[in-house]
């Protein structure tokens, strides 16, 4: 699975959007982009995922760059329940998700 | 909205005793996997199965680990011989097929203690 690197940590107001990044430049050209998260000792949960064109869904909006050498995963209005580990993935096929160290989101109320 | 469920939510164990780690997935999906996350650590693959059989699995999944489904519903993961360096707390996770677009959901987790 091609690498991705994120912030080690971030942090948002309530009610503010977050923009979280995600840098993939060994991307391929099948390769599909799927962001997780992981709330406090819980099992990591879908958020949403996308190719090449922006997706939004009822929890996130994915924004991808034209040459998908990067992404980012946007909260429109960040609550206390988003502060989260955000894991961006690669996935090209039925293979297992392989998770990095993500990126930990801290909301402030 | 169906979920996956994990049973027990804690299991404490004595060193080299066995343990099994039981997983209902969703009820019409065809990929299970089998994740572990040591404290303070990165999410880890140990193993998929598809079919009655495992299709993939990492260097983590040694001799001492096999999975199982028994009766069509549950998923077990059990540990021969726990060694201290197996506590961590367990993901089960499923999937409906097998493609690229697929989501996987993922159980609450087994934390797992070996003393």
């Amino acid at each position: 699975d091609a690498k991705t690197t994120q912030p080690n940590s971030m942090e948002s107001n309530e009610e503010e959007p977050v923009h979280l990044p995600c840098n993939h430049s060994t991307i391929s050209g099948t390769d599909y982009i799927h962001w997780y998260r992981q709330l406090p000792s819980q099992g990591p949960e879908y958020v949403i995922h996308g190719l090449t064109s922006n997706v939004n869904n009822r929890m996130a909006s994915l924004a991808i760059a034209e040459d998908r050498k990067s992404s980012t995963l946007i909260l429109h209005r960040a609550t206390l329940r988003d502060a989260a580990v955000y894991y961006c993935i690669l996935r090209e096929s039925s293979t297992p998700l392989v998770f990095g160290k993500g990126t930990r989101l801290s909301v402030i109320a | 909205e169906p979920e996956v469920t994990q049973t027990p939510s804690h299991q404490v164990t004595q060193m080299g005793q066995e343990v099994i780690l039981r997983c209902v997935p969703i009820s019409n999906h065809l990929y299970f996997y089998w994740y572990r996350q040591i404290l303070g650590q990165k999410v880890e693959f140990l193993v998929s199965f598809y079919n009655n059989e495992i299709s993939e699995k990492s260097e983590i999944f040694d001799d001492q680990f096999s999975v199982e489904r028994p009766d069509g519903s549950n998923f077990t993961l059990k540990i021969r011989s726990t060694k201290l360096e197996d506590s961590a707390m367990y993901f089960c996770a499923s999937r409906p097929t097998g493609g690229p677009t697929d989501t996987q959901y993922f159980g609450p987790g087994t934390r797992l203690t070996v003393l």
